[in-house]
């Protein structure tokens, strides 16, 4: 069956650390591959995308991504937070509407 | 430059009572969906449309109707709401398939006594 873990239910960090967060997928074919970011009371953004090519994408906002097949992941990176990054992070797996997504990440930004 | 603009952002019903909410997009796309967030769950599909004209059952549609009034409008009706429907709903469009980016409304936060 097709899903998407997103392991961590919430990852507390302190502002100016490095941060990664999690997603591992079980997929059919090599997928479109997404992290969405949904700031508190607002719809979902678009951080960033992988279709095909360099495994390393960059995205919105500082954040970056690598895609590891062999270990069906796609976490998300950012080398510093700032208190502004607080939100939920979504990993979604797929295109249009079968797209499958993950639970979400919270993250919680420490002063 | 409103992107995609959901009504209500905040409704109660009383349980068996029905409504509609509205989603519009500026943004010329074909296809628009209609998704609920729930705790723990991430997004799930409710309905979508692929074109104007057409539309088609996602995950859980149980409970819903939907209506594509125009390449703009997507509508979600609920005709007797449930206690079980109390969610926070998301209306997205996407321009095609290639792009693969949807563009999010802001939410409509949906509480059934």
């Amino acid at each position: 069956a097709q899903s998407v873990t997103q392991p961590d239910i919430h990852i507390t960090v302190s502002e100016g650390a490095s941060l990664e967060l999690r997603c591992n997928y079980s997929y059919g074919a090599t997928p479109y591959l997404f992290w969405y970011v949904q700031s508190p009371g607002q719809g979902l953004q678009l951080l960033l995308k992988y279709f095909s090519g360099d495994t390393l994408v960059q995205g919105i906002k500082g954040f970056e991504a690598e895609f590891k097949r062999s270990q069906s992941s796609f976490n998300l990176r950012k080398p510093s937070v700032h208190w502004s990054d607080a939100a939920e992070y979504f990993c979604a797996v797929g295109e249009g509407y079968q797209l499958i997504w993950g639970a979400g990440t919270k993250l919680i930004i420490k002063p | 430059n409103a992107g995609v603009t959901q009504t209500p952002k905040f409704q109660v019903l009383k349980t068996g009572q029905s409504m509609t909410l509205q989603c519009a997009q500026d943004m010329n796309h074909n296809s628009m969906y209609w998704y609920r967030q729930d705790p723990g769950m991430g997004l799930r599909l409710i309905y979508y449309s692929a074109s104007e004209g057409t539309t088609d059952k996602g995950e859980v549609p149980n409970g819903y109707n939907v209506s594509r009034l125009n390449k703009r409008e997507f509508s979600l009706r609920l005709e007797s709401a449930a206690p079980s429907q109390t969610s926070v709903y998301f209306c997205a469009s996407i321009p095609d398939r290639v792009t693969g980016e949807l563009f999010f409304g802001e939410g409509s936060r949906l509480t059934v006594l």
